[in-house]
Parts: structure tokens; sequence; C-alpha cells
């Protein structure tokens, strides 16, 4: 019962590196998305998707794509590394019936250097 | 976007006392959830409302859904170390087609033995 699984847990990427943060969920989920956390901002929705083949940006999406081919498999995707998006990401799902309730992975802690 | 103001930012408990934090928001949600998360993990779902009154327990854990469909509480009672984490408020507004949630910016909860 796997759940939402992120990998990897921790990163140190330079500046101007790329790199790619995996997000896979088992549950058969419609909805997934991607959020940033950082200290004292609560969570921050970078991109959402709410099937396979469509993907839509939130609130921070400047800096980072992502693109959805299955259902269970969301990558976001890192271009070119800024110190501005040193953070914490999560990842989760939700199915398509009234279940409100998110499922979050345990995060990838991100640091740009 | 909606912001959701959550209060208090931190609090410092004494071992048994009970804890209340709450939400606050300048829009209408049909849905509040609170969430609770641990040091180096993904939050995990504590309690869902879905109708404005509604007042749902959880163990130790009482949350209610404002009148006004603007605010919501969380109570702890009898807390206990295991208490410790960030708490925090999520919020979805009456139209969006991805159902996405608004977060608080967090309680981080410390409990004194």
């Amino acid at each position: 019962n796997a759940g939402v699984t992120q990998t990897p847990k921790f990163r140190i990427l330079k500046i101007g590196q790329s790199m790619t943060l995996q997000c896979t969920q088992d549950m058969n989920h419609n909805y997934m998305y991607w959020y940033r956390q950082d200290p004292g901002m609560g969570l921050k929705l970078i991109y959402y998707s709410v099937g396979a083949g469509i993907t839509d940006k939130g609130e921070v999406p400047n800096g980072y794509n992502v693109s959805r081919s299955t259902t269970e498999d969301f990558p976001l995707r890192l271009e070119l590394a800024a110190p501005s998006q040193t953070s914490v990401y999560f990842c989760a799902s939700r199915s398509g019936h009234l279940n409100y309730g998110y499922t979050f992975g345990s995060g990838t802690r991100l640091t740009v250097v | 976007g909606q912001q959701l103001n959550q209060s208090p930012q931190s609090m410092f408990i004494q071992e048994g006392e009970d804890v209340s934090m709450n939400c606050t928001s300048s829009s209408i949600f049909n849905t509040w959830l609170w969430y609770k998360q641990d040091p180096g993990e993904g939050p995990v779902l504590l309690i869902a409302l879905y109708k404005a009154g509604e007042l749902t327990s959880n163990g130790r854990l009482t949350a209610q859904f404002g009148i006004t469909r603007k605010d919501s509480f969380l109570n702890i009672s009898a807390s206990i170390p295991s208490d410790v984490g960030i708490y925090f408020c999520a919020g979805q507004p009456l139209s969006g087609s991805a159902r996405q949630l608004t977060f608080g910016s967090g309680t981080q909860l410390t409990v004194l033995p």
C-alpha cells in the first residue's frame, strides 16, 4: 500500500542545473498536485493535473514544468535551478469522487547553491 | 487567490493541556480540512468538514466548520507528546474544476513534558 511515492528525498543542485522530481501514486487517482513548502509560508500550488494528458498552472508555476503521460506518474521538472527554488516539494493526489482529502508524499528537500 | 489566515503561528503548551487553533478566510469555502505534518513527512489528513456548522471529532481532536463558511477551528484535548508537529488548515473554494485546496501557513505545536 505505497500511496504517493516521491524521489529523491534530498537533492543539492548548483545554479543553472536541471532535475526532475519524481512522483508516483498507486491509488488510481485522477487528480495530482505539486506544492512547495517554504518555512512559515504553508503550501503553495505549483502545477496540477486532472487526468492523464491534462495539466495546468497553479499559484507559483514559474521555473517549473510538468507532464502527465500516465495516471500514475506526475514528474516535476526544474530546467534552470535558482536559489529561490530551494524548498521542500510535496506531491499529492486525490480521487475524482467526493473525497476532498489529498494524500501527500513524504516530500523532496531541494537546495540550490 | 484566496487567503487563509491561520493562528496562532506557534504554541508551547504543557502536556495534558487543551489546544485551540483557527483559520479565517475572506472568501467562502465549501470544504474545510485539517492536516498534521510530522518532521520530514508530508501532511496527513486529520479531519474533513463538508457542511457549515458541522462539528466533527477524531479521538481527542474536534473541528468545526464555521456558520459563515469563512472560518474553522481545531481543538486538541489533553495534549500528549506525539501531538507535536505543524497543523495546517485547508479550504476548498466554491469554484474550481480541480478542487484545489488553499492552505494556511500552519501552527507549530510544541508539547512540553
